[in-house]
């Protein structure tokens, strides 16, 4: 079973909107923690923002948040007030015990962000 | 503060030859990655290791790969012989903990 489903392929957003990635997981360990990092053209990967299973609140990051919904199985990535530099690929990822705690992504969103 | 380092940035080399990955984690960090990225199969964890012992090396792909941590500050991922469906993106990665911080990765191609 995918453990970590992106099911958009691409997004568009105007400039200065805000945006949401879609994520969501499949695992039978009650802790776990997500992760979204940042893939520029550059190529480099960036770390985004961290949450963690039993954390009660959604974690945020400057302009990053994560609208964790964990009866749903998601951890979505907000992005609030696009920028021209958000656009990249954007990769979801988990990390469980039950896969020897090891990191397991997604297959990516582009996010293209038009001025 | 110096992030993780990776050399080379890029490599090209010819299928046969042995190519030799090198990595620095950040200081501190107690856990080390390795993966590679091709558009085909996305991001796959080849090894990682914990205070330099190797835990778990179920993705690396077959017996001509193999790495070693020799010590906290220095990482090799060898490919010998190489092929072409070898050439990826390889990165590598620290974490203290939780958040996994990545190279920069070399770009290798094997001809």
């Amino acid at each position: 079973a995918q453990k970590i489903t992106q099911t958009q392929p691409g997004m568009f957003v105007q400039e200065k909107e805000a945006v949401t990635l879609d994520c969501t997981y499949d695992t039978s360990d009650p802790s776990y923690g997500l992760f979204w990092y940042k893939q520029p053209s550059s190529g480099e990967m960036i770390f985004l923002i961290y949450q963690g299973s039993y954390d009660q609140q959604n974690a945020t990051e400057g302009r990053y948040s994560l609208n964790f919904q964990k009866a749903r199985k998601s951890a979505n990535l907000v992005i609030s007030a696009s920028q021209l530099g958000d656009s990249a690929m954007y990769f979801c990822a988990m990390r469980d015990w039950e896969y020897g705690n090891k990191l397991v992504f997604g297959t990516g969103t582009i996010l293209r962000v038009k001025s | 503060d110096a992030g993780v380092i990776q050399s080379p940035r890029h490599e090209v080399t010819e299928m046969g030859q042995e190519v030799t990955l090198r990595c620095k984690p950040i200081s501190g960090h107690n856990s080390l990655f390795w993966y590679r990225q091709t558009m085909m199969r996305g991001l796959e964890l080849l090894i990682y290791f914990n205070n330099n012992v190797p835990i778990d090396d179920s993705g690396m792909p077959e017996d001509r790969f193999s790495a070693k941590m020799p010590n906290a500050s220095f990482s090799t991922l060898k490919i010998q012989p190489s092929e072409p469906r070898d050439s990826a993106v390889y990165f590598c990665a620290s974490s203290p903990g939780n958040e996994q911080f990545f190279g920069p990765g070399t770009r290798l191609t094997v001809l």
